[in-house]
């Protein structure tokens, strides 16, 4: 039971190119999340899947965009890299989105655009 | 709208001293509170929650918090450190807004606890 595995584990990107972003859970979840975090800010919401063919903004989605492939797979593209996409991805899954559903997370990507 | 203050960045301290991180929220309705870390270089795990019940919650690795509604906290706090618990730790809450809908988690910056020898 791997939980949820994220790839890749690092990336350097150059600004303008694009790349997309893997994640996938093996617990039968039916929500997902992708957070960005960095430094001195928390985690911040990009996007969420609450359940298989429905995706939602969260806080910061401008410059990405997510494909919930099926139930096991959430992914997230950057179409166009910018510096201020540098950053740490994490992604998600929870039973059921809100309450009372605990999340489990991936181990992250490390994104540098330069 | 809610939101979540770790009130401090960092906190050192040595080992097998107490400590306590500090969070405070805002939300005008009810709200679940939770604490989590991240070890160095990995993702995030649940440390324990606050859904209801006792406002004194237990949690792994002889962590536990308090919720008090009245000050609007959620402090975290272990009777005796080890290096072991250097790590980031994050609140977050999610409001109340019904079984099954989007209450989802909004988090603090973070509290960066470091255990020294």
């Amino acid at each position: 039971n791997a939980g949820v595995t994220q790839t890749p584990k690092f990336q350097v990107l150059k600004t303008g190119q694009s790349m997309t972003l893997q994640c996938a859970q093996d617990m039968n979840h039916n929500s997902m999340y992708w957070y960005r975090q960095d430094p001195g800010m928390g985690l911040r919401l990009i996007y969420y899947s609450a359940s298989e063919g429905t995706t939602d903004k969260g806080e910061v989605p401008n410059g990405y965009n997510v494909s919930r492939l099926n139930k096991r797979e959430f992914s997230l593209r950057l179409e166009s890299a910018a510096p201020s996409q540098t950053s740490v991805y994490f992604c998600a899954s929870s039973e059921v989105s809100g309450f009372p559903y605990e999340q489990y997370f991936g181990p992250g990507t490390r994104l540098t655009v330069t | 709208a809610q939101s979540v203050t770790q009130l401090d960045s960092q906190v050192p301290v040595f080992e097998e001293a107490p400590v306590e991180l500090r969070c405070n929220y805002s939300s005008s309705v009810s709200v679940y509170l939770f604490w989590y870390v991240q070890y160095p270089n990995q993702g995030l795990q649940l440390l324990l929650k606050y859904l209801s019940g006792s406002t004194l919650v237990k949690g792994i690795n002889g962590f536990e918090a308090e919720f008090n509604k009245s000050q609007t906290s959620f402090h975290l706090r272990k009777p005796s450190v080890h290096i072991s618990d250097t790590a980031e730790y994050f609140c977050a809450v999610s409001e109340s807004v019904g079984r099954g809908s989007q209450g989802n988690l909004i988090f603090g910056k973070g509290t960066k606890l470091s255990v020294k020898p």
